[in-house]
């Protein structure tokens, strides 16, 4: 069946480092790919996306590129703030149902 | 514009009580409804889902259940809590994002604490 994997955490970086967090999905067909952020206490919240091929999802400087050739949709940003730290899932559209990565936790130190 | 809401935001329920946790969309029609759970520091456990009035498809089994009376209404109910029971409980609706795509968005979630 679909299934989405990504990078271990916890993973902690000082502020305005470079961050990628690995996503590599499993599929048959051309799922729709997201990535949710998760703020301590709360519910998530949709932080980008791509629908196919090529397309590149961005929002608040982050972004993702679906990769169909090595089935990827790495999450990255250039300059990490504080206020990034919380929990991000990647995950991918199925029928009726998104599936979701475990998560991975990311603390930025300031 | 549409909007989740879940109530309550909290609670703490003995072990054996009955639950019931509701969540209500704004804004939409038909939407897909879906119950998840997480336990602390773990991923998302999708529980139930819904794509219409009555029409509940369970993905885990276990000692709750859900149902949905109204369009846009979805409750989360058990008989009796297990201490297991505890942890995040989440609803989300779906909504039809461009070309097909179907981009999940959530509700503030409801604490649940069994003691």
């Amino acid at each position: 069946g679909d299934s989405v994997t990504q990078m271990e955490g916890p993973v902690t970086l000082s502020e305005e480092a470079f961050l990628t967090i690995n996503c590599t999905y499993t599929a048959t067909g051309y799922p729709s790919l997201f990535w949710y952020v998760q703020y301590p206490g709360e519910g998530l919240q949709l932080l980008l996306k791509a629908t196919k091929a090529d397309d590149k999802g961005s929002n608040k400087g982050f972004e993702a590129t679906y990769r169909k050739e090595t089935t990827s949709f790495h999450l990255e940003k250039g300059s990490v703030q504080v206020s990034d730290s919380a929990v991000y899932f990647c995950a991918l559209s199925g029928d009726d149902k998104i599936i979701f990565g475990k998560g991975t936790r990311l603390h930025i130190l300031p | 514009s549409q909007t989740i809401h879940q109530w309550p935001a909290t609670l703490v329920q003995p072990v054996g009580s009955p639950l019931s946790l509701e969540c209500t969309v704004e804004g939409t029609s038909n939407p897909n409804l879906y119950w998840y759970r997480q336990a602390a520091g773990r991923g998302l456990q999708l529980l139930f889902y819904s794509v219409g009035i009555g029409q509940i498809s369970s993905e885990v089994p276990q000692n709750l259940s859900a149902s949905r009376p109204q369009d846009r209404q979805f409750i989360l109910s058990s008989k009796k809590l297990l201490l297991s029971d505890s942890g995040f409980y989440l609803c989300a609706w779906t909504q039809l994002a461009g070309a097909g795509t179907k981009a999940q968005y959530f509700g503030p979630g409801t604490r649940l604490t069994v003691l």
